[in-house]
């Protein structure tokens, strides 16, 4: 079965440390996309990578960083550098840039 | 700057219609989607209007005005599994998602 997968579902860590968040797909998509999801507010872009080897920052990388060394995984790492961690992250993938985004199940980070 | 506006809840009964407008200005349009998400879950595809007019898809239809900005996602004979989170996103001149808040949608029996 084709699909997107995130892991853990949650996810607990102390404050100062780094963690690496899991994104996997095997729909052979070119274009994948970090989100970060807080209540109240609209999906907010931290980074995409249209291929592999090359990623863009979004709206909130800082404090995040991410790789794209095969096209089927998209890790993120958020860093001890990000003010306020505690969210919903959901990666998602689509074939291009104008057709629709898959999702992963997401991941719910909270920093203690 | 770039904003999408929708409601954030509303409420509906099992069997009605609804409709969850969505206004958005952005810079540049490329399309816009709709997207569903259950609490605690992801979002899933629901619809893509780039041309004005209505599209039909099943019990759900979403319809564009490109020269209004505006988008409505329409939902009818409403079953209690429709309720969710209902989200617009626009694509812009840069192919980037702009995307609203997102709508609550309460479905009472």
């Amino acid at each position: 079965d084709g699909g997107i997968t995130q892991s853990p579902k949650y996810l607990f860590r102390k404050e100062g440390q780094n963690v690496t968040l899991s994104c996997e797909q095997n729909l052979n998509h070119d274009a994948m996309y970090w989100y970060r999801q807080d209540p109240g507010q609209g999906l907010r872009l931290i980074y995409y990578s249209q291929i592999v080897n090359d990623f863009q920052k979004g709206d909130i990388a800082e404090g995040y960083s991410v790789s794209r060394e095969k096209k089927e995984s998209f890790p993120l790492t958020v860093t001890s550098a990000q003010k306020n961690p505690t969210a919903f992250y959901l990666c998602a993938s689509s074939f291009s840039e104008n057709t629709e985004a898959f999702f992963g199940q997401g991941t719910r980070l909270t920093v203690v | 700057g770039q904003n999408i506006d929708q409601p954030t809840e509303m409420t509906a009964t099992e069997g009605a219609i609804v409709q969850i407008n969505c206004t958005y200005q952005t810079s540049g349009f490329n399309g816009l989607f709709w997207y569903q998400q259950h609490a605690g879950e992801a979002p899933t595809f629901l619809s893509y209007n780039v041309l004005d007019g209505l599209e039909e898809k099943g019990r759900f239809s979403s319809f564009l005005s490109r020269s209004k900005g505006y988008s409505y996602l329409l939902l009818k004979e409403l079953q209690m599994k429709d309720s969710a989170s209902y989200l617009c996103a626009v694509l812009d001149s840069n192919y980037q998602l702009i995307w609203g808040a997102g709508t609550k949608l309460i479905i009472k029996p």
